[in-house]
C-alpha cells in the first residue's frame, strides 16, 4: 500500500542554520505531496504541496521538489528561526483518492 | 473562514465510559475526515464524509466506534466502552471539491484512566 518514510528525529539546530527534513514515498501513479507543521498543542497546518512531478512547493521560507524518479519530497529551509521548533510531517494523498498517508513525523528544535 | 473547530479540547474518562467529539467544519467544505494520532506517530485515517454520506471507515473503526454527519454540517465521534488504547489525539479535517488539501483542527485529546 502507498506509505510515508521521514527522517527520524529529533533535529536540533541552531538559528540560522540549513534545515533538511527527508521524505520518500511508496505510491502507484502520481500522488499528490504535502508538508504539514504542527506546533505544540496544536493541530496540523499545510505548510506547502505539489500535485505532480518537479513541482516545487514554497511557503515560508521552507521548499520542497517533487521527484518522480527518487519518489521523494525532502524538505528545506535555508536560515531557521526559533519560532520554526515544531513537528514536521510528510503525507501523500494518492490519484483519485481523498485521504491522506503521513509519516511519523519529526521533531525540530532550534535554538537561539 | 473560521477555521475547523473541535470540541472539547481535552477529555479525561475512565474506562468503560462513552466519549463523544464534535467537528464543525470550514463552512463552505463539503468534506469531512477523522483521524486518530498517537503520541510520535503521524495521523492515522479513520473515515471520511462526503456530505452526509459516510464513504470510507478504516479497519481501526472498530465496532465501539461511530461516525455521524447527519446534516452533512458538522461531525460527531463517539467512542462507546472506552480501553486504554483509544487514549490518543482525535483529528478533523475538511476540504473543499477539487484537488485541495485538508484544513485540520486544534484535535480532541482523550486520556483514558
Amino acid at each position: 500500500g502507498d506509505s510515508v518514510t521521514q527522517m527520524e528525529g529529533p533535529v536540533t539546530l541552531s538559528e540560522e542554520a540549513f534545515l533538511t527534513i527527508n521524505c520518500t514515498y511508496t505510491a502507484t501513479g502520481y500522488p499528490s505531496l504535502f508538508w504539514y507543521v504542527q506546533y505544540p498543542g496544536e493541530g496540523l497546518q499545510l505548510l506547502l504541496k505539489a500535485t505532480k512531478a518537479d513541482d516545487k512547493g514554497s511557503n515560508k521560507g521552507f521548499e520542497a521538489t517533487y521527484r518522480k524518479e527518487t519518489t521523494s519530497f525532502h524538505l528545506e529551509k535555508g536560515s531557521v528561526q526559533v519560532s520554526d521548533s515544531a513537528v514536521y510531517f510528510c503525507a501523500l494523498r494518492p490519484p483519485n483518492d481523498y485521504k491522506l498517508s503521513f509519516g511519523a513525523g519529526t521533531t525540530v528544535t532550534v535554538r537561539a | 473562514d473560521t477555521g475547523v473547530s473541535q470540541n472539547p479540547r481535552h477529555k479525561i474518562t475512565k474506562r468503560g465510559q462513552n466519549v463523544t467529539f464534535r467537528c464543525d467544519p470550514i463552512s463552505e467544505h463539503n468534506r469531512l475526515y477523522w483521524y486518530r494520532q498517537t503520541l510520535g506517530q503521524g495521523p492515522e485515517f479513520l473515515t471520511y464524509f462526503q456530505n452526509e454520506a459516510q464513504l470510507e471507515k478504516s479497519r481501526l473503526l472498530s465496532d465501539r466506534f461511530s461516525a455521524e454527519r447527519p446534516k452533512g454540517s458538522f461531525s460527531t465521534l463517539e467512542i462507546q466502552r472506552t480501553e486504554q488504547g483509544d487514549s490518543a489525539m482525535y483529528l478533523c479535517a475538511s476540504r473543499n471539491e477539487g484537488n485541495q488539501p485538508q484544513h485540520f483542527g486544534d484535535g480532541t485529546r482523550l486520556s483514558i484512566l
